[in-house]
């Protein structure tokens, strides 16, 4: 039973254009999210997080947006660039309960084609 | 880069064997961490640590063991490897905050 899902596995678009990675949690206790990016035989790198009292977090071209009504939250990525090709990893925890905890999801492959 | 390094990179052993796997950081970071990382399933948390001799079990533990005597190392003991642990295991720390840094893994082969 997925705490994190993210429903698409994979993901194309084309370069110059937005990418939006969308994660869902079910658990309410999560007030902490994190995006991880990760490269082939390579280990997952941090890219952004937002915390729950915040429903938007900017860094150069990656924005997270955070619903906490509907337990949702999104990567955006503007302008796609080829080197943005890899595996995302949604993640989530809690400060209330185990914050060394973090819960992953399975992830999405985006590809961004030239 | 956080200073992180895991060891074996990779490792081919056979069903029932004893295999051992090294997390070694250089960052005295608190908290250490197992991952294992399977298709369809991203990363899950086999066991963590939160302190010399201080350990705790994550959501896939079975058949699996650890044990961190010093800070910057945090071994990950498979007793009698079985295919099901065939995956790419990945070492992570952490300080005080939620943000993981993540070595560059182990792929495991259990035939």
């Amino acid at each position: 039973d997925q705490q994190v899902k993210q429903n698409s596995p994979s993901l194309s678009v084309q370069e110059g254009r937005i990418s939006i990675l969308n994660c869902d949690y079910t658990n309410s206790m999560f007030d902490y999210f994190l995006w991880y990016k990760k490269y082939p035989a390579e280990g997952p790198t941090f890219l952004i997080s937002i915390s729950s009292i915040k429903d938007k977090n900017e860094d150069g071209r990656f924005t997270v947006f955070l619903n906490k009504s509907a337990k949702h939250l999104s990567l955006h990525i503007v302008p796609s660039q080829p080197g943005d090709s890899a595996v995302y990893f949604c993640a989530a925890s809690s400060m209330k309960t185990s914050y060394d905890k973090v819960i992953f999801g399975p992830g999405t492959s985006l590809s961004v084609i030239p | 880069d956080a200073g992180i390094t895991q060891s074996p990179r990779h490792k081919v052993t056979e069903t029932g064997t004893p295999v051992t796997l090294r997390c070694h950081q250089t960052e005295n970071h608190r908290y250490m961490y197992w991952y294992r990382q399977d298709p369809g399933h991203g990363l899950r948390l086999i066991h963590y640590s939160y302190g010399v001799k201080d350990t705790d079990k994550g959501e896939v533990s079975d058949g699996y063991s650890v044990s961190r005597s010093k800070t910057e190392d945090f071994l990950l003991t498979l007793e009698s490897a079985t295919s099901s642990q065939t995956s790419v295991y990945f070492c992570a720390i952490s300080g005080e905050t939620e943000t993981q840094y993540f070595g560059p893994g182990t792929r495991l082969l259990v035939l």
